[in-house]
C-alpha cells in the first residue's frame, strides 16, 4: 500500500513555543490530506482538509491562527502548533488521499505532542 | 443521529474465534467503505476497501457491505492475539467534495 510518513514521531515542547509537524506521501502524489488529533481511547477527530496550493478547510472549532496548516508541494503537509499549550499536548496525525488510487486515504505513523 | 455509529466495545473474544466487528452508517450518499486496525500509540492501517455490496475477502479478513440497510461489517477469521487493536471502520461520500468519516472504533481483543 501507499505509505504516509510523519515526523517527528515524538515531541515534547515548551509553553508558548511552537512546534511543527510534517506529513509526506513517499510514493504517490496526494492532492488532499488530512490533519487529525486523536485523545487517549478516543476516535480520531478531523481538525482540517488541506488541498495542494489551497487555504486549508477547517472543522468546526479549529482554531486557525493556532493550528497553521501548509501544503506547499503534492507530496507535503506541515502541522504547525502556534503558541503550544499543555491541552495542546496530544497524538495528531495526518492523512492522504491520491485520486489515482481511488478513494482511499492513508494514514501517517502519528506524532505525540506533550507540551510541558 | 451521528453519520456513521460503531460499538465502541471492548469485544474480548478467545483465540481462534471468528471476529464480527459492525457499522451502520445514515447517509446513502456514502459509497465508498474502508476499514483501518490501530494499535495503541500508532496511526491506522489500512485493511481493507470496498465499494461494492456483498463481499471482499484477503486471507483472514472478509469486508462486508450491504447498501440496502446501510450496514458494513469486517470479519476475522482464526482470531489471533495480535489481532488485538482498535478497529475503525470508514465511509466515504465520493460525489462532489470528497468527505470521509470515521466510526468510534472498537476495541478488540484476542485472549491466548
Amino acid at each position: 500500500g501507499a505509505v504516509v510518513s510523519q515526523h517527528p514521531s515524538r515531541v515534547i515542547c515548551k509553553s508558548g513555543t511552537s512546534v511543527k509537524i510534517e506529513c509526506r506521501s513517499l510514493d504517490f502524489q496526494a492532492t488532499t490530506m488530512f490533519w487529525y488529533r486523536q485523545f487517549p481511547k478516543q476516535s480520531l477527530m478531523l481538525m482540517a482538509t488541506s488541498n495542494e496550493g489551497s487555504k486549508a478547510t477547517y472543522e468546526q472549532g479549529v482554531e486557525k491562527d493556532k493550528f497553521l496548516i501548509n501544503h506547499a508541494s503534492l507530496t507535503l503537509s506541515t502541522l504547525t502548533v502556534t503558541s503550544a499549550h499543555p491541552e495542546d499536548s496530544s497524538f495528531y496525525i495526518c492523512s492522504a488521499n491520491e485520486g489515482g488510487r481511488g478513494n482511499t486515504i492513508y494514514f501517517g505513523e502519528g506524532s505525540w505532542l506533550t507540551v510541558v | 443521529q451521528k453519520e456513521v455509529e460503531q460499538d465502541p466495545g471492548p469485544l474480548s473474544v478467545p483465540e481462534g474465534a471468528i471476529v464480527s466487528l459492525n457499522c451502520t452508517y445514515s447517509n446513502s450518499a456514502f459509497q465508498y467503505f474502508m476499514w483501518y486496525r490501530q494499535y495503541s500509540r500508532k496511526g491506522p492501517e489500512l485493511l481493507m476497501y470496498t465499494y461494492s455490496s456483498g463481499n471482499k475477502e484477503d486471507g483472514r479478513f472478509t469486508a462486508q457491505v450491504d447498501k440496502s440497510s446501510k450496514y458494513i461489517s469486517l470479519f476475522i477469521r482464526d482470531s489471533q492475539p495480535s489481532d488485538s487493536a482498535t478497529y475503525l471502520c470508514a465511509i466515504c461520500r465520493t460525489s462532489g467534495t470528497y468527505k470521509y468519516i470515521f466510526g468510534t472504533g472498537t476495541r478488540l481483543k484476542v485472549l491466548a
